[in-house]
Parts: structure tokens; sequence; C-alpha cells
């Protein structure tokens, strides 16, 4: 019930397409949801994060969706780059829980 | 600004061999986080410190490993013998109290032959 499953587990997209990563959850209680992004030989930056008390959250080309009901989020980056090739995070916790349950991550590869 | 600080950027020592790692959190956050990434395992959060004091260490492997915070600006991660199941590339986060979003180093990649 601790864990959050994120699919897929690697992609491939054309740049200027549309960049979908999912995850879901299975407890209720979580109520932060970020989402990282890393790329090699660095370590794991915040990009966006949302709480349940709003559908989407919207920061430049990220965008979040969150389906409370589903206990579903994901990760669209919209006009993909080649820069936004990294590896990507989902992630969850609850109240003032510091521990964050991670994804087991999303290898993003945007070719040219 | 300058962000979490990790020393050294890559190791390589033998089995058995005592090995500290290095973490410089942003100034003025009170809360520090190690953890270990492998391939296999993902992420793990090794221990928890705030406001300089242990608060969760479950996620430390074994006796093997122990963490210290002797003050805000600094902490240790040291595994007394190494062992080749030990490599990986360990992180350290510090955040603006236990709820923030936590902000990592470079990270510092471990190799045990």
């Amino acid at each position: 019930q601790q864990q959050v499953k994120q699919s897929p587990q690697s992609l491939i997209v054309q740049k200027g397409g549309i960049s979908i990563i999912n995850c879901a959850y299975e407890n209720t209680a979580f109520d932060y949801f970020p989402w990282y992004q890393q790329f090699p030989g660095k370590g794991p930056a915040l990009l966006i994060a949302i709480r349940p008390d709003v559908s989407e959250k919207k920061e430049g080309r990220f965008t979040i969706s969150f389906n409370k009901s589903a206990k579903q989020f994901s990760l669209h980056i919209m006009d993909s780059q080649p820069g936004d090739s990294a590896t990507y995070f989902c992630a969850a916790s609850m109240g003032s829980n510091y521990q964050l349950i991670w994804g087991a991550g999303t290898k993003l590869i945007i070719k040219p | 600004d300058a962000g979490v600080i990790q020393s050294p950027r890559h190791e390589v020592t033998e089995m058995g061999q005592e090995v500290t790692l290095r973490c410089k959190p942003i100034s003025g956050h009170n809360s520090l986080f190690w953890y270990r990434q492998t391939m296999m395992r993902g992420l793990e959060l090794l221990i928890y410190f705030n406001n300089n004091v242990p608060i969760d260490d479950s996620g430390m492997p074994e006796d093997r490993f122990s963490a210290k915070m002797p003050n805000a600006s600094f902490s240790t991660l040291k595994i007394q013998p190494s062992e080749p199941r030990d490599s990986a590339v360990y992180f350290c986060a510090s955040s603006f109290g236990v709820d923030q979003p936590q902000h990592f180093g470079d990270g510092t990649r471990l190799s045990i032959l």
C-alpha cells in the first residue's frame, strides 16, 4: 500500500511532441505528489508538485494532472525538447511526513 | 545560492576499507537526508536528521553504516567495513522544514572492489 507505481520505464518522443509519464498509488492518505527530474551525474531536482485539492497544475511546458478517484497522477511535457531528456521520478508523501515514497523512474529520450 | 555540496564525487576503494562521505546542506535548512540509489532498488532513504538530531535511521542497511551531523552545516555517512554490495550513488538532500521540498546534491559514486 506504500508503493508508487510508475510507467513507462522508458519513453522515446520526437522533438515537439508530448511526453506523458504516469504514476499510481494506493494509500489515500498521501497528500503531496512531487515530480523530480534527474540528469546523468546529478541529483534529482524538484520539477513540479501538486496537492490533491487541485486536479491540474501547470508550470511552463510541464503539467501535472491529478485524478483523486483513480489514485493516479501524471506528468505531461508539452513541446518536448532534447534538453528534457532525463530520468523522471514521481513520489508521494503524507502530511508533514518527510518520507517520500518514490516511483521507479522513467528514462525519457527526446529525439531531435 | 550554493546548493547541497557532497564530497568526494567519486570514491573507489577495496573491500574492507572505511569509507566516509561528506555533505554540506544548504545554509538555513534544518532537515537533512541521506539516500542511496542503485539500478535494482532505486532511491532508498537511509537516514533523516532534523535540527542535527537523527530522527529515523530505519533505512540504514546494517551496523556497518553510521551517520553523524555534528552541526547544522555538516554531515557524514560512514561505512566500515565496506563491501562490494555497498557500491551505489549516495545522495545527500536538505530541506527547510520536514515537509518542504528536498534539494539534492550531485551525489558520491562509490565503488567497492
